[in-house]
């Protein structure tokens, strides 16, 4: 069964700090990984996808890379904002179509 | 945005009656999920479908019923609510396996007592 895993849980940095999310995950055997937001009483909004034959891909600020091999991914995003405040979930693609998503890294970006 | 509509937006309701969430999607995407999010356990898959009529069980499918006569509703059932189905629940779509992302809807707030 696969399991995603996101660590730390939380994080608070100052304003202007370069934010560097972690993912892992157990099984390589998937389709995609992908990055989502998430505030408060809101859905999650996509952020980034990762095709399992690509290592990185970027939107802006953000990067995010795939080692499938470890079972890692890293969300890096550039010069955080205070509006960069939210929750950050990494999900696997797999057979079927199906999401298998991670704990969450509560973000706080301070001014 | 992705056009999906979820409904109710909160709902509180008693133990064992029946209630049902209603998903509604604009984008003709193929698969529709519902998925419970819970503190502790992260979003979890209850079911899924890749098309009218055709559905398939997730995760934690046990106590929920689903059905999708058109193409852009999904209905998500419990048939007789527990505490333990308390809960967000959010709606997802997507159009084609392995290659695009999941669009999620803004959720169900469901209190059962």
């Amino acid at each position: 069964k696969q399991e995603v895993t996101q660590i730390p849980a939380a994080l608070s940095v100052p304003e202007g700090e370069n934010l560097v999310l972690n993912c892992s995950f157990t099984d390589s055997a998937i389709y995609n990984l992908q990055w989502f937001r998430q505030d408060p009483g809101k859905g999650l909004t996509s952020l980034l996808l990762i095709q399992s034959s690509q290592r990185e891909q970027t939107s802006g600020r953000l990067n995010a890379s795939l080692d499938k091999s470890s079972g890692r991914s890293t969300l890096y995003i550039a010069a955080s904002q205070p509006g960069d405040s939210a929750t950050y979930l990494c999900a696997v693609e797999a057979a079927g179509n199906k999401l298998t998503f991670g704990g969450g890294t509560r973000v706080l970006v301070k001014p | 945005d992705a056009g999906i509509t979820q409904s109710p937006r909160h709902k509180v309701t008693e133990t064992g009656t029946p209630v049902t969430l209603r998903c509604h999607q604009t984008e003709n995407h193929r698969y529709m999920y519902w998925y419970r999010q819970d503190p502790g356990h992260g979003l979890r898959l209850i079911h899924y479908s890749y098309g009218v009529k055709d559905t398939d069980k997730g995760e934690v499918s046990d106590g929920y019923s689903v059905s999708r006569s058109k193409t852009e509703d999904f209905l998500l059932t419990l048939e007789s609510a527990t505490s333990s189905q308390t809960s967000v629940y959010f709606c997802a779509i997507s159009d084609k396996q392995g290659n695009q992302p999941q669009h999620f809807g803004d959720g169900t707030r469901l209190s059962i007592l």
